[in-house]
């Protein structure tokens, strides 16, 4: 079992936004604002898409954005397009002894 | 070019040992965090284990006392030696850098922003 809580699937039309949670704890999402979120495709290295909750790194479109709150973090995918179709996981720093939790990850479809 | 390299992944039975490596190139490994996160096959990321820049190491529970992070400045390469494999240590094990800012009065935690592309460990008899 995760630490971090995610729907297993979501699926949206192209074009359409979807939108994915991430329920944790005071001790992880809710006790600090350092929740990420990350992109995986079949047989990929995960990517970072997110971080800090609502920052983008250089290269990700705009599509994607984050928020919180409270123990829940949600990521919203815009304008959906079919490469946007895989595995996308939240994680959250939680203290320098658990470091960090990641979530159970969500299979994104797009229809 | 900022990349990451893993290698040492194999068969290995029940109760063998493994040392993964995981070469950095275009930034310095002791300059920064760096993790190893496992993924089971057909399951969900788990983080194993951190380094920080000043060297002190921390592990999840289902690896504490197994598995030694370390890296060698000299060769800018990251490391996990695991001990004890059991079956369910069987997974792809990617190195990752974590962006964290220290500073005096706050810690800044950016998430991993450079993944190498994973080595496969599986044990079983």
């Amino acid at each position: 079992q995760s630490a971090l809580t995610q729907p297993p699937s979501a699926s949206g039309s192209p074009g359409q936004s979807v939108t994915i949670s991430c329920t944790g704890t005071s001790s992880d999402v809710g006790g600090y604002n350092y929740v990420s979120w990350y992109q995986q495709h079949p047989g990929k290295a995960p990517k970072l898409m997110i971080y800090e909750v609502s920052k983008r790194p250089s290269g990700v479109p705009d599509r994607f954005s984050g928020s919180k709150s409270g123990n829940t973090a949600s990521l919203t995918v815009s304008g959906l397009q079919a490469e946007d179709e895989a595995d996308y996981y939240c994680s959250s720093y939680a203290g320098s002894n658990t470091y960090v939790v990641f979530g159970g990850g969500t299979k994104l479809t797009v229809l | 070019e900022v990349q990451l390299v893993e290698s040492g992944g194999g068969l290995i039975q029940p109760g063998g040992s493994l040392r993964l490596s995981c070469a950095a190139s275009g930034f310095t490994v002791s300059s920064n965090y760096m993790s190893w996160v496992r993924q089971a096959p057909g399951k969900g990321l788990e983080w194993v284990s951190v380094i920080y820049s000043g060297g002190s190491t921390y592990y999840a529970d289902s690896v504490k006392g197994r598995f030694t992070i370390s890296r060698d400045n000299s060769k800018n390469t990251l490391y996990l030696q695991m001990n004890s494999l059991r079956a369910e240590d069987t997974a792809v094990y990617y190195c990752a850098r974590d962006r964290v800012v220290v500073t005096t009065s706050y810690y800044y935690y950016y998430g991993m922003d450079v993944w190498g592309q994973g080595t496969t460990v599986t044990v079983s008899s």
